[in-house]
């Protein structure tokens, strides 16, 4: 099983849809999760972290599962900017302190 | 305004080059990381580096190197470069492990190797 895996996409979604897309991982040691926003030809930017108790900002929900081990991205009233290339990033705080990028999922919001 | 910068955003190069790239940070950041990034493949960690004159490899270290000789500032070096090393060049920062940890990336450089 790869370390962080996602469905590459692309996820092809009418304005106005909500579309969710989740991201799985091997390591049950995983402390930090995190959700990154990669525009096209741009650098990766944080977009949110994912908490225990899942968290919400505006428009976007993130869950943690640790049971099944993915977490998950639920994006409502899908808006034409929210096309990009969604990077799960998992986080293992042991001596490595290593952390892991996932390939990312695309998503086009269509008009 | 949290600023990574890199010295290129565009480079060209010949087969058997020597390569320099540049990260510098203005955030007083300990953590600093080069990737590569390739279609298909997703962010690849080459090196990183926890302090000043201090380095660990990454995924895919083989055909690079690093210098970190402050703390704002990480080289990357191709020390004879290659056709296979033609990628997106991404360098990274964060805050030392045990505080919250995003990564602020620099806007990339995407080399060509001829």
């Amino acid at each position: 099983r790869k370390e962080v895996e996602q469905d590459p996409g692309p996820f092809n979604v009418p304005e106005g849809a909500t579309v969710a897309f989740n991201c799985t991982y091997s390591n049950s040691a995983s402390q930090s999760f995190f959700w990154y926003r990669q525009d096209c030809r741009k650098e990766p930017k944080l977009l949110m972290s994912v908490y225990s108790s899942g968290n919400e900002d505006g428009r976007f929900t993130a869950q943690l599962n640790r049971a099944s081990q993915y977490i998950s991205l639920l994006i409502r009233d899908s808006k034409l900017s929210d096309s990009a290339t969604y990077l799960c990033v998992v986080n293992t705080r042991n001596r490595d302190d290593k952390i892991i990028f996932g390939k990312g999922t695309r998503l086009h919001i269509l008009p | 305004d949290v600023k990574v910068t890199q010295s290129s955003r565009y480079l060209v190069k010949r087969t058997g080059e020597k390569v320099f790239l540049e990260c510098v940070q203005d955030m007083d950041h300990e953590n600093m990381f080069w990737y590569r990034q390739d279609p298909g493949l997703g962010l690849r960690l080459i090196y990183f580096s926890y302090d000043v004159k201090m380095k660990e490899k990454g995924d895919i270290p083989e055909g690079y190197s690093v210098s970190r000789e402050k703390k704002e500032r990480f080289s990357l070096i191709l020390e004879s470069a290659s056709t296979n090393q033609t990628s997106m060049y991404l360098c990274a920062s964060s805050a030392p492990t045990g505080s919250y940890n995003e990564q602020f990336f620099g806007p990339g450089t995407r080399l060509t190797v001829l």
